[in-house]
């Protein structure tokens, strides 16, 4: 049981490239998020997901898309990086029904993206 | 909107000395609440959480919380700190309608010194 796995951990970006961050789960975890992490500010989500197929925004959603075509995997894309997406991006994962254990966040290492 | 404080930056207490780390929130209705720790280059940990019941929440490592509904208050606490527990501490809140995603607090980071 791995939790919440995300690639690549680390990687440099020349402004207006683009890529794409993997998220996976193994918990079969129904809601998943993006958030970013900044020095400062906590965390911000940027995108969530509540089941295969939807995507919905959270409060920091410009310059990303997502998509969940798997139950088990949330990818946040950026088109155009900038360098103000530079920062830490967390993947989570969490069940939905609403018993004791649902509403624990479980979070993935973490992706040091850097936009030059 | 819900948000999350946390007052302090930083808090340093030697080892042995009890802790606090302060939090307070605003949401509407009752909240849900979350303690999550992150050590270096790593992602966040869930330490404890206040859904309903008592006020005084145990988690993990030995740390504790107090719900406080008068006061809007979640401190986290431990009797007696350790070395190893100098990390980054975040606060969170989710309401209990709506969105399932957590507002983070900005952090604290505890510094305990040997």
């Amino acid at each position: 049981n791995a939790g919440v796995t995300q690639t690549p951990k680390f990687r440099v970006l020349k402004t207006g490239q683009s890529m794409t961050l993997l998220c996976a789960q193994d918990m079969n975890h129904e809601y998943m998020y993006w958030y970013r992490q900044d020095p400062g500010m906590g965390l911000r989500l940027i995108h969530y997901s509540v089941g295969e197929g939807t995507t919905a925004k959270g409060e920091v959603p410009d310059g990303y898309n997502v998509s969940r075509l798997k139950k088990q995997n949330f990818l946040l894309g950026l088109e155009s990086a900038a360098p103000s997406q530079t920062s830490v991006y967390f993947c989570a994962s969490s069940y939905a029904s609403g018993t004791a254990t649902s509403y624990e966040q479980y979070f993935g290492p973490g992706t040091r993206l850097t936009v030059t | 909107a819900q948000s999350v404080a946390q007052p302090e930056d930083q808090v340093n207490v030697a080892e042995g000395n009890p802790l606090t780390v302060k939090c307070t929130y605003s949401v509407s209705g009752n909240p849900y609440l979350f303690w999550y720790v992150q050590y270096p280059n790593r992602g966040l940990q869930f330490l404890l959480k206040y859904i309903t019941g008592d006020n005084l929440v145990k988690g993990s490592y030995g740390f504790e919380a107090e719900f406080n509904k008068s006061q809007t208050s979640f401190h986290l606490k431990k009797p007696s700190a350790l070395v190893s527990d100098s990390a980054l501490y975040f606060c969170a809140v989710r309401a209990l309608a709506g969105r399932r995603a957590l507002t983070f607090g900005s952090g604290t980071r505890l510094q305990v010194q040997p």
